[in-house]
C-alpha cells in the first residue's frame, strides 16, 4: 500500500537556520502531496501542497517541490524562526483504492531556539 | 480557525465505557475523514464518509462505529473502551473526494482511558 517515510527527529535549530526535512513516497497512481503542521495543543494545518510532478508548494516561506523520479517532497526553509517550532507531517492522497484518505509519515519535531 | 468543530475537546472515561465523539465540517464540505493519532501508531486513518454515506474504511476496530447525518455533521462512537483507545481523534473534511483537495483539521477531541 501507499506510504510516507520521513525525518522524524527531533531536531534543535538556531534561528536563521536552514532547514530541510526529507519526505519520500511510495503509492501506486499519482498522488497529491501535502505538508502539515501541528502546532503544540493543535490540530493540524495545511502548510502547502503540491498535486502534480514538478509542481512547486510555497507558504509562509517554506516551499517543497514534487518530484516524481525520485518520489519525494523535501521541505526547506531558508531561515526558520522560533515561531515555527512545532510537528511537521509529511503525507499523500490517492484515491487508488477508493478512498482519498491521507497517509501520513510519521512527524518530525522541530525546536528552533532564538 | 479551519471552520471544522469538534466537541468536546477532552473526555475522560473508564474502561468498558461507550463515548461518542462529534464533529460538525466546514460549511458545503461533504467529504468527512476520522482520523487517531497516538504515540506508538501515529497519524492512523479510521473511516471516511462522502454526502451521508460511507466511502472507506481504514485502521477502525470492530468495537469502533461512525455515521454522517443529513446535516453533514458526523459522530465516531468508541465503545468497550480500552487503556489502549486513549488518543487524539481528529475529523476533518474537505469539499469533494478529490485526492487533490486540501482536508481541513478540527482541533481534535483528546480521550484518556483510565
Amino acid at each position: 500500500g501507499d506510504s510516507v517515510t520521513q525525518m522524524e527527529g527531533p531536531v534543535t535549530l538556531s534561528e536563521e537556520a536552514f532547514l530541510t526535512i526529507n519526505c519520500t513516497y511510495t503509492a501506486t497512481g499519482y498522488p497529491s502531496l501535502f505538508w502539515y503542521v501541528q502546532y503544540p495543543g493543535e490540530g493540524l494545518q495545511l502548510l502547502l501542497k503540491a498535486t502534480k510532478a514538478d509542481d512547486k508548494g510555497s507558504n509562509k516561506g517554506f516551499e517543497a517541490t514534487y518530484r516524481k523520479e525520485t518520489t519525494s517532497f523535501h521541505l526547506e526553509k531558508g531561515s526558520v524562526q522560533v515561531s515555527d517550532s512545532a510537528v511537521y507531517f509529511c503525507a499523500l492522497s490517492d484515491s487508488q483504492g477508493g478512498s482519498e484518505k491521507l497517509v501520513f509519515g510519521k512527524g518530525m519535531k522541530l525546536t528552533v531556539n532564538p | 480557525d479551519s471552520g471544522v468543530t469538534q466537541t468536546p475537546k477532552h473526555l475522560i472515561t473508564a474502561t468498558g465505557q461507550r463515548v461518542t465523539l462529534r464533529c460538525s465540517p466546514r460549511s458545503g464540505d461533504l467529504s468527512v475523514y476520522w482520523y487517531q493519532q497516538s504515540l506508538d501508531q501515529g497519524l492512523q486513518f479510521l473511516i471516511q464518509y462522502y454526502n451521508g454515506e460511507e466511502r472507506a474504511k481504514g485502521n477502525i476496530l470492530e468495537r469502533f462505529s461512525a455515521q454522517q447525518f443529513p446535516d453533514l455533521h458526523s459522530e465516531l462512537n468508541l465503545s468497550s473502551l480500552e487503556l489502549g483507545d486513549s488518543a487524539l481523534y481528529f475529523c476533518a473534511s474537505s469539499a469533494l473526494r478529490l485526492s487533490t483537495d486540501t482536508q481541513y483539521f478540527g482541533p481534535g477531541t483528546r480521550l484518556t482511558v483510565l
